[in-house]
């Protein structure tokens, strides 16, 4: 089982829907991360997190702790939001590594 | 400012050959990673350095791979001898001291071994 699971694998929207992806994890992290990647490789952060939410433009991250689970969520979705998005989790203790989830295609049509 | 940059950005080699990548982090940045991205997964780490210290090279397959990062800047991530299962996106971040903080990704390497 891997240490971090993401769910859908694969999501295809219309234009204007709101999206949500969902990450759960097994370890004790001290923190998440949500990541994008585009076609072509280039990964950009978009939130990293500890705890409650977070919000930036038309996308909000939440996690509970309690739970091991995180959600990524995309209101007004635009076929610009195309991408992977990746959840990956810092592993609390002394060693700290970055685990990632095998990410969420998402397409949004028009 | 100036993001991390690699080259190449693909490389098509046979096996059995060699293969070095090459990274500049953000000016700055003390924590450099190299990931390996195999198509349909998420990145996987290969090695961490703190400036030019190794902090983390625990998945790193050291019969084959191998990397420097000399006077703690660039860093290069060779592979000797390449196998086809090598065939994936090498992808190279920094962060401005350790993993709890942003990590800013290059475009990456996308390596193809036939």
């Amino acid at each position: 089982k891997n240490e971090v699971e993401q769910s859908p694998q694969n999501l295809t929207a219309q234009e204007g829907e709101f999206i949500t992806i969902n990450c759960s994890y097994s370890v004790g992290i001290s923190a998440l991360h949500w990541l994008q990647q585009h076609p072509g490789g280039g990964i950009v952060s978009l939130f990293m997190l500890s705890s409650g939410k977070k919000k930036h433009g038309r996308l909000i991250a939440t996690i509970n702790i309690q739970e091991k689970h995180s959600s990524l969520h995309i209101t007004a979705s635009h076929p610009r939001d195309s991408a992977v998005y990746i959840c990956a989790v810092i592993s609390s203790g002394s060693a700290r590594q970055l685990t990632f989830g095998s990410g969420t295609q998402l397409t949004v049509l028009p | 400012e100036a993001g991390v940059a690699q080259s190449p950005r693909y490389k098509i080699i046979e096996k059995r050959q060699s293969v070095a990548f090459w990274c500049n982090p953000i000016s700055g940045h003390a924590t450099l990673y190299w990931y390996q991205q195999i198509l349909g997964q998420g990145p996987k780490l290969l090695i961490q350095f703190q400036n030019n210290g190794v902090v983390d090279d625990s998945q790193l397959p050291k019969d084959r791979f191998s990397a420097e990062r000399l006077k703690g800047v660039d860093s290069t991530l060779k592979i000797q001898p390449a196998k086809l299962e090598d065939s994936a996106v090498y992808l190279c971040a920094s962060s401005l001291v350790g993993v709890g903080e942003t990590q800013y990704f290059g475009p990456g390497t996308r390596l193809l071994v036939l």
